[in-house]
């Protein structure tokens, strides 16, 4: 039961550069989230989907672009890192129908130099 | 817009210490509410959820919360903590929408001294 993964779990990259956070489940929950988390903020939406290619603006979407081809995966771009998107992200996924318990990824901790 | 607030930004306790977080939101309709762990280096785990019913749900790990509809709150108690407790706890509230992620407090950090 592998549940929800995320990779790589650490990441040093350059401003400027593209980088791509993979998330994956295997429990074939129709929603997926992206959450970034920060000291002082707590955990803040970045992008979710509702299903394979239906995905929405969360809270904090500038900078990243989302894509969602199958059910399973949901992977996060960073087009052009910049210094103020090191962060830990996190990746959760929920069934369709009610509780919206949210299921979470351990993480990726990205640092952008 | 809706938000939460948590209290407390950290606590500290000696071990067998009782311990209240309080979660206040900021929604009048129909909420489900959550409280998260996540232990250092490690993600998050869901300790205890209200959806509807006995406005006291317990969660694993000895955790209880109640919902107060009045106060808009849902604080997280334990009767005696544990070093093991040491953990971040987020408060979180779905306003039972399809589709809505979950709104996050910012965090409480408690620190359990042995």
């Amino acid at each position: 039961d592998a549940g929800i993964t995320q990779s790589p779990r650490y990441k040093i990259t350059e401003t400027g550069r593209q980088v791509t956070l993979m998330c994956h489940q295997t429990w074939s929950h129709s929603y997926m989230f992206w959450y970034r988390q920060d000291l002082g903020h707590g955990l803040r939406l970045i992008y979710y989907s509702a299903a394979a290619d239906i995905t929405d603006k969360g809270e904090v979407p500038d900078g990243y672009v989302v894509s969602r081809s199958k059910t399973e995966n949901f992977p996060l771009t960073l087009e052009s890192a910049t210094r103020s998107q090191t962060s830990v992200y996190f990746c959760a996924s929920r069934a369709t129908s009610g509780p919206y318990e949210q299921y979470f990824g351990p993480g990726t901790r990205l640092t952008v130099t | 817009a809706q938000s939460v607030s948590q209290h407390n930004h950290h606590v500290i306790l000696s071990e067998a210490a009782s311990l209240e977080l309080g979660c206040n939101y900021s929604y009048g309709g129909t909420v489900n509410l959550f409280w998260y762990v996540q232990y250092p280096g490690q993600h998050l785990q869901l300790l205890l959820k209200y959806f509807s019913g006995d406005p006291l749900v317990k969660g694993i790990k000895g955790f209880e919360a109640e919902f107060i509809k009045s106060k808009f709150s849902f604080n997280l108690r334990k009767p005696s903590v544990q070093w093991s407790d040491t953990a971040e706890y987020f408060c979180a509230v779905n306003i039972n929408q399809a589709g809505t992620a979950l709104i996050f407090g910012k965090g409480t950090t408690l620190s359990v001294s042995s």
